[in-house]
């Protein structure tokens, strides 16, 4: 069964760098017809995309936010990251991983159970 | 960019069917995926492709698509299906998963 689980600090300060891992069981993120993503959810707020990735390299971004994210992915440990730099208050969400299916669709099933990121000094 | 509106709220008695709409510009295009969030917890994928359920999805959850609307429908509505319902696309033209913003299901 597949499993997702995110993970990192849940307290980051403003300015600085908000780094997060979501750890992928019961499949790997090698597998063919498969993306990877990150989505975020602001207190009470609806969601939003943030980046969604392929494995061997295409990497696509939100464009709100793509100057200050980087995905990175390591397939020896079934895992792949999210950074978001230069940080402020409207940064604090619950960050979610998910993998997506279905080519030239693409739906998110399943997601990770969120990790709450909060900004503040 | 592309956009998708839903109604902020839906209200419905238990036993009624409940109808979400979900507007984009000539959505019926697209492919529309639907999530169901309860309180505290992730979202789920209860409709993909405008009108497929993913394994162990109650019939009662229908989807359709046409022109610039697609419609959730929930059937046969239970006090449990009270949650916030997300409509998404991916815009094949920019490479960009959007998002509706959401609508909350009240059951009366």
């Amino acid at each position: 069964q597949l499993q997702l689980q995110e993970s990192g600090p849940g307290l980051v300060k403003p300015s600085e760098t908000l780094s997060l891992t979501c750890t992928v069981s019961g499949a790997s993120i090698s597998s063919n017809s498969y993306y990877w993503g990150w989505i975020r959810q602001p207190p009470g707020k609806g969601l939003e995309w943030i980046a969604t990735f392929y494995y061997s390299g295409s990497t696509f971004y939100n464009p709100s936010l793509k100057s200050r994210v980087t995905i990175s992915v390591d397939t020896s440990k079934n895992q792949f990251s999210l950074k978001l730099s230069s940080v402020t208050a409207a940064d604090t969400a619950v960050y979610y991983c998910a993998r997506l299916s279905g080519t030239s669709r693409w739906w998110f099933d399943p997601w990770g159970q969120g990790t709450l990121v909060t900004v503040s000094s | 960019s592309y956009v998708l509106t839903q109604p902020p709220s839906v209200s419905v008695a238990p036993g009624q069917t409940a109808r979400i709409t979900c507007g984009g510009y000539n959505i019926g295009s697209k492919s529309v995926h639907w999530y169901q969030q309860k309180p505290g917890q992730a979202p789920v994928l209860v409709v993909y492709d405008d009108s497929d359920r993913p394994s162990g999805i109650p019939e009662r959850f229908s989807g359709s698509n046409s022109g610039n609307t697609a419609t959730l429908t929930i059937s046969r509505v239970e006090a449990g299906d009270e949650a916030d319902y997300y409509c998404q696309v991916w815009d094949g033209s920019s490479d960009h998963w959007v998002f509706g913003g959401g609508t909350k299901l009240t059951v009366l």
